[in-house]
């Protein structure tokens, strides 16, 4: 099946600093990603939806100054988690769909953020 | 937008019997129904999906019934085995074809 990276795997911050993640698809083109929150024991909650050359699409009650997403290019999403606060720590993955009317998404390995 | 309700929250099951998770969804536009298994601080892994022209589908011990009437959908494990423990969750495409999901059920097999 596809492939999906994402990196870091774990980040630890000061309280105020950005921190960046990288989500690529490594062996497809991916037209669209998906940016999912976990807290501990948690459903996956979907952030926003990053389309490649336009804008994201923010869910209800997503800051989009806070968690700035770009999607750049085919295979690059970035979630950068602006002014971390210890309320950001969460675990972070992101999915991607390969072409755009294929349903499966694969998933990144995600991203654990720590913020002090 | 899409909502997906997933019940039983946790269920404890000995080795070999079978185990049931269900979901329900609200939006009768999606088509799409997929099943993923998450182990601690692992990714997400997809078991199984189904389509709503598909009533029920299998592989191996695995099943996923649909009855798209009354907007429910079921995983059935078989003989279940100590390494089938993880959190398991249901999911639904909506509109922006994202994946909306269930809360997840959290199983454990016990030898």
């Amino acid at each position: 099946g596809a492939v999906v990276s994402q990196h870091p795997s774990r980040v630890i911050c000061k309280s105020g600093t950005s921190v960046k993640i990288e989500c690529r698809s490594l062996d497809f083109q991916a037209t669209t990603m998906f940016w999912y929150r976990q807290f501990p024991k948690k459903s996956l909650m979907l952030m926003a939806t990053s389309n490649e050359g336009s804008k994201a699409t923010y869910e209800q009650g997503v800051e989009k100054d806070k968690f700035l997403i770009n999607h750049a290019s085919l295979t690059l999403s970035t979630l950068t988690v602006t002014s971390a606060h210890p309320e950001d720590s969460s675990f972070y993955i992101c999915s991607a769909r390969e072409g755009t009317a294929n349903e499966k998404l694969f998933f990144g390995s995600g991203t654990q953020l720590s913020v002090l | 937008g899409e909502n997906v309700e997933q019940h039983p929250s946790t269920l404890s099951v000995q080795e070999g019997d079978s185990a049931v998770i269900k979901c329900t969804y609200s939006d009768s536009a999606s088509n799409y129904f997929p099943w993923y298994k998450q182990e601690l601080g692992k990714r997400p892994q997809l078991i199984i999906d189904i389509r709503s022209n598909v009533g029920e589908k299998k592989d191996q011990r695995i099943a996923v019934t649909l009855n798209k009437t009354a907007k429910h959908f079921s995983l059935h494990i078989t003989e279940t085995q100590p390494e089938d423990s993880a959190v398991y969750f249901c999911a639904a495409v909506n509109s922006g074809y994202a994946l909306n999901f269930g809360k997840g059920t959290s199983l454990l097999v016990t030898p």
